[in-house]
């Protein structure tokens, strides 16, 4: 079983639309996670850094941890085109601090 | 601020080849490195960090190599590529234990 798992999608919505992402984990020493932005052909770009339990916003973006849950969520208001892409978690803490562990990805396209 | 610069964007190479890609930091010191590799539709496979000059930790097994000859240049290398080193190669940077990392756009990796 892999430490982090990232719903998989794809996922398509309409302009507008409200998208949540989910990624959930096993390690409970994970305390900093991550939300990373890729287009295609391009090198993930960070879009929310948060640490321990709650929420974050910036924007359009609002990040959130349950630490009782393994489970983070990030979600984009009012999406729009520019907005597809692929999603990734990412998580750090405990033992491997220097590295982060990945979920695989989320495809998102929004519709016009 | 920081940037991250990796260099070729795309090279298609033959079976057998030498393998050479570099990547360069700017804007900080002694910093984390990391290369991946990403295969289509799939998460990131650390293949190699390091936390300092001449330090590097090998994640998996393989036919590549990495070096880090100066505070904030990675070098991945390989002496005879094979058709399974096929792939989209990543390289990024960190600050010290559980900050998160940044990448740069990649090298579109073929082998014929």
């Amino acid at each position: 079983q892999k430490e982090v798992e990232q719903d998989p999608g794809p996922l398509s919505v309409p302009e507008g639309a409200i998208v949540s992402l989910n990624c959930t984990y096993s390690n409970s020493a994970f305390q900093y996670f991550m939300w990373y932005r890729q287009y295609s052909r391009k090198g993930p770009e960070l879009l929310m850094y948060t640490y321990s339990s709650g929420n974050k916003e910036d924007g359009r973006f609002t990040a959130q941890v349950d630490k009782s849950s393994k489970y983070i969520s990030l979600f984009i208001r009012d999406s729009q085109p520019s907005d597809s892409a692929t999603y990734l978690c990412a998580m750090s803490g405990g033992a491997n601090a220097g590295k982060s562990t990945f979920g695989d990805g989320t495809t998102l396209t929004v519709k016009p | 601020s920081q940037t991250i610069h990796q260099w070729p964007a795309t090279l298609v190479q033959p079976v057998g080849s030498p393998l050479s890609l570099e990547c360069t930091v700017e804007g900080t010191s002694n910093p984390n490195l990391y290369w991946y590799r990403q295969a289509a539709g799939r998460g990131l496979q650390l293949l190699f960090y390091s936390v300092g000059i001449g330090q590097i930790s090998s994640e998996v097994p393989q036919n590549l190599s990495a070096s880090r000859p100066q505070d904030r240049q990675f070098i991945l290398s390989s002496k005879k590529l094979l058709l399974s080193d096929s792939g989209f190669y990543l390289c990024a940077w960190s600050g010290k234990a559980n900050q998160p990392q940044h990448f740069g756009d990649g090298t579109r990796l073929s082998i014929l």
